[in-house]
Order: C-alpha cells, then structure tokens, then sequence
C-alpha cells in the first residue's frame, strides 16, 4: 500500500464548478501538507501549504486536513479553464526534513 | 531571474550509455534536489543535497550518481543507463520560509528533462 493515495482522475468539470480534490495517507506521523499544480509538460509549483488539522483559504482555493481521518482535500471555487492541471498532494512529517512523499496526482480539466 | 533552469530539455539514450543532467539555480537556495516522475507512481526523491559539497540518498538512488560542487549548480549522472531510467526527471531547489510560527520548506521546480533510453 502507497503511503499517499490519489485519485489520478481524469477529472472533467464546466466552467464555474467547485472542484474537490483529495488525497489519503497512512503515515499518522505526517504534519505538513502541500498542494502543488503542474501543467502540461512543465514544473509541479507550491499552491498551498497547511500544518496539522484545519482549514486555510487562499482566494478561490481552500485547502483542508483532517488528520483524524487522515484525508486532506483542495476545493477551487468558480473553476476555470487556465486551472486545467494536474494537482499533486505532497506531505512530510516533520519542518525538519527534506523529503516530502507526493501523491501520484489528479488530472484536472475545466471546460469552457 | 530564471529560478531553477534544466539542460537538456529531452535526450534519447541507447542501453549502457552514460550522461549527465545539469540542474542551475540562481536563488541562492541551499537545498537541491532531484527526482524523477512515471506515471502512476508520483514525484520520486533520487538524490539530494543539503548543501554546496554534501549530497544524500533518496528514495531511488540505484543507478544515478550526483555532485554539488557550486552551490547553484546540481549534477546528475547515469553512468550506464538502463530502459527502466526512461522517465521526467526534475530538478528542485528550495528554502526554508516560515508562515506565522510554523517554518516550511518550499520547493521550486525546473521545467524538467524528457529522457528515453531503448
């Protein structure tokens, strides 16, 4: 079983939707939680990054933990074609490390 | 600035073949890392380092080797590629910022390098 799971999609919404993207994860010792969007044929880049439980909002994305259930989620309000991209989850237990675990990622295609 | 550059952007190699792929930054970032991407199986760590002249393990390291002499520059190297290598490889750099009390490291991508090898 992979430490991180995700859904690999691909996920086709309209303009405008609310898009939920999530991952699992088996390791309880994580705390730091990330969310990356790479487009096609480019870098992964930093969206969100969250610590522990809870909720963080960062204009049309909101980022949530719940570490109890050990499932993290990205919402994206309003969607958008030019959000058409892969998301990848990525966590790492502590701030100490280096190494964080990145789920395989979900494809995502909003259409105009 | 031009972040976190890659050269080559694609490379076909034949079996046993050796190369080099060269990863540059210009953001002063202590950390480097590379890793390598397949499809259903994510971001995989290869090699990384911490700092100009240290280098460490990751998840992947078998069959790749790597160097930091300058610290905006971070080497890979396949010394006899095989076709299991063929894959995205990307090259990330990263700092460490703090949001609120809580530190974080983020990580910057390269635009990554197509390899094949038959």
């Amino acid at each position: 079983q992979k430490e991180v799971e995700q859904d690999p999609g691909p996920l086709s919404v309209p303009e405008g939707a609310i898009v939920s993207l999530n991952c699992t994860y088996s390791n309880s010792a994580f705390q730091y939680f990330m969310w990356y969007r790479q487009y096609s044929r480019k870098g992964p880049e930093l969206l969100m990054y969250t610590y522990s439980s809870g909720n963080k909002e960062d204009g049309r994305f909101t980022a949530q933990v719940d570490k109890s259930s050990k499932y993290i989620s990205l919402f994206i309000r309003d969607s958008q074609p030019s959000d058409s991209a892969t998301y990848l989850c990525a966590m790492t237990p502590t701030s100490g490390t280096y190494k964080y675990i990145f789920g395989t990622g979900t494809r995502l295609k909003v259409l105009a | 600035n031009a972040g976190v550059t890659q050269t080559p952007k694609f490379r076909v190699l034949k079996t046993g073949q050796s190369m080099t792929l060269l990863c540059a930054q210009d953001m002063n970032h202590e950390y480097m890392y590379w890793y390598r991407q397949d499809p259903g199986m994510g971001l995989r760590l290869i090699h990384y380092s911490v700092g100009e002249g240290t280098t460490a393990k990751g998840e992947v390291p078998d069959g790749y080797n790597v160097s930091r002499l300058k610290k905006q520059n971070f080497l890979l190297g396949l010394e006899s590629a095989a076709p299991s290598q063929t894959s995205v490889y990307f090259c990330a750099s990263s700092y460490w910022g703090t949001s609120g009390r809580v530190a974080y490291n983020e990580q910057f991508f390269g635009p990554g390098t197509r390899l094949t090898v038959l």
